[in-house]
């Protein structure tokens, strides 16, 4: 079953752009992390941020957690074509069962 | 390090038949995944193991459905008989080292199903 929704679904903006997508969710959790997958491959693990942390960053990416209202977001700055993807948020339970329950996904096109 | 390992990429088989699906984790990961994705119900858990043990298999859909990990390099996702429902991309992931499962999961390229 999935964890949450995503929030847009699909997103389409110009190269040099901002992308922000939006993850809520349903339980308590260990951490929440943020994946990759470019069509017909498997997925790319991009970060994590634990329950206590608030934001973190890694290279272009920013993420945000506020537990308080469960919810995460992801922020590629200056955005490139390459980046067309979908982007899936994924939490592990407070219970740090290993398991990872994923989103809907966001589809991002960089246009050119 | 050749990364999660599946196999077949790509399989077609017709309804009745039995399938398997083939699985080589990270070299010393202690957990391994295996998801189902589909455009109507995303990205699913089916079963996931824990030193070979399964123990999560609330996500196996039906009985038709079974896996195994008989040692720490190897795991199958077996069905049987199939159905054109079962149709999708089925993902294996591995994770965990030293016991702590909550890091990232690495996937495999996943194999795409189609059962006629």
């Amino acid at each position: 079953s999935q964890q949450g929704e995503e929030d847009p679904q699909a997103l389409s903006i110009q190269e040099g752009e901002n992308a922000t997508m939006n993850c809520s969710y349903k339980t308590s959790i260990n951490n929440l992390q943020w994946y990759r997958q470019n069509s017909g491959r498997g997925l790319v693990h991009l970060i994590l941020i634990r329950s206590n942390e608030r934001e973190k960053h890694s290279g272009r990416l920013r993420v945000t957690l506020d537990t308080s209202k469960k919810s995460s977001s992801l922020l590629i700055t200056a955005s490139r074509a390459a980046d067309t993807a979908s982007y899936f948020c994924a939490t592990v339970d407070s219970g740090n069962t290993g398991k990872l329950i994923f989103g809907q996904g966001t589809t991002l096109q960089v246009k050119p | 390090d050749a990364g999660v390992i599946q196999s077949p990429r790509h399989e077609v088989t017709e309804m009745g038949q039995e399938v398997t699906l083939r699985c080589k984790p990270i070299s010393g990961h202690d957990y391994l995944f295996w998801y189902r994705q589909t455009m109507m119900r995303g990205l699913e858990l089916l079963i996931y193991f824990n030193n070979n043990v399964p123990i999560d298999d609330s996500g196996m859909p039906e009985d038709r459905f079974s896996a195994k990990m008989p040692n720490a390099s190897f795991s199958t996702l077996k069905i049987q008989p199939s159905e054109p429902r079962d149709s999708a991309v089925y993902f294996c992931a591995s994770s965990g080292r030293g016991g702590f499962p909550s890091d990232t999961q690495y996937f495999g390229p996943g194999t795409r199903l189609t059962v006629l």
